[in-house]
């Protein structure tokens, strides 16, 4: 059973667009979650954080929206780059321990 | 050099084969993480270890055995391993204090288990 849902596999937008990424949690104690970035043949690479005292988080480009009663949280990158194409990957712990995350959603900017 | 190193980047080892992975970090921080990523699966966490003793162990099999010498280094034996095992290996650390719980990954070591 998932705790970390995302739920679209893939994602393109075209550039200079917003690019929303999208995810959903079922443990309700889950209060600290954090987004990454996967290029191929490296790691990830942290993007930006979120705790629940909070229900926004911007750093740039990149902005974190919490949902805690919906249990979502969504990643808005405004204006995506064709740098941006990369898989996106939320996690979400309790107390910032042992994060769990999702399986991933592929974005592709488009010139 | 900064950041989280992993080495060997690509492994290739039989079934009665002994490796280990090594990870460094120098970033200064306190927790040091073995995951695994296996196609088309989430990352597995599969080891924490903070201020280098051993806190999390998520029901690993024993053929997998971390080692953590110092806050820096971190590694991975490996025997007798199946071919389900391969994976790519991901390193992480993270500074677990003040409230900054980021983890901060290597580039992985892609294990193929022949």
């Amino acid at each position: 059973d998932q705790q970390v849902k995302q739920n679209s596999p893939s994602l393109s937008v075209q550039e200079g667009r917003i690019s929303i990424l999208n995810c959903d949690y079922t443990n309700s104690m889950f209060d600290y979650f954090l987004w990454y970035k996967k290029y191929p043949a490296e790691g990830p690479t942290f993007l930006i954080s979120i705790s629940s005292i909070k229900d926004k988080n911007e750093d740039g480009r990149f902005t974190v929206f919490l949902n805690k009663s919906a249990k979502h949280l969504s990643l808005h990158i405004v204006p995506s780059q064709p740098g941006d194409s990369a898989v996106y990957f939320c996690a979400a712990a309790v107390y910032g321990q042992n994060f769990v995350f999702g399986p991933g959603t592929r974005l592709s900017v488009l010139p | 050099e900064t950041g989280v190193t992993q080495t060997p980047r690509h492994l290739v080892m039989g079934m009665t084969n002994k490796k280990s992975l090594k990870c460094e970090q120098h970033l200064g921080h306190n927790a040091m993480y073995w995951y695994k990523q296996s196609a088309k699966k989430p990352l597995e966490l599969m080891f924490v270890y903070s201020l280098e003793e051993r806190v999390e162990n998520n029901s690993v099999p024993s053929r997998f055995s971390p080692e953590c010498p110092n806050s820096s280094h971190l590694f991975l034996h490996l025997h007798t391993l199946q071919p389900e095992d391969s994976a790519l290996y991901l390193c992480a650390s993270s500074p677990n204090e003040g409230g900054t719980y980021e983890q901060y990954f290597g580039p992985g070591t892609r294990l193929t288990v022949t």
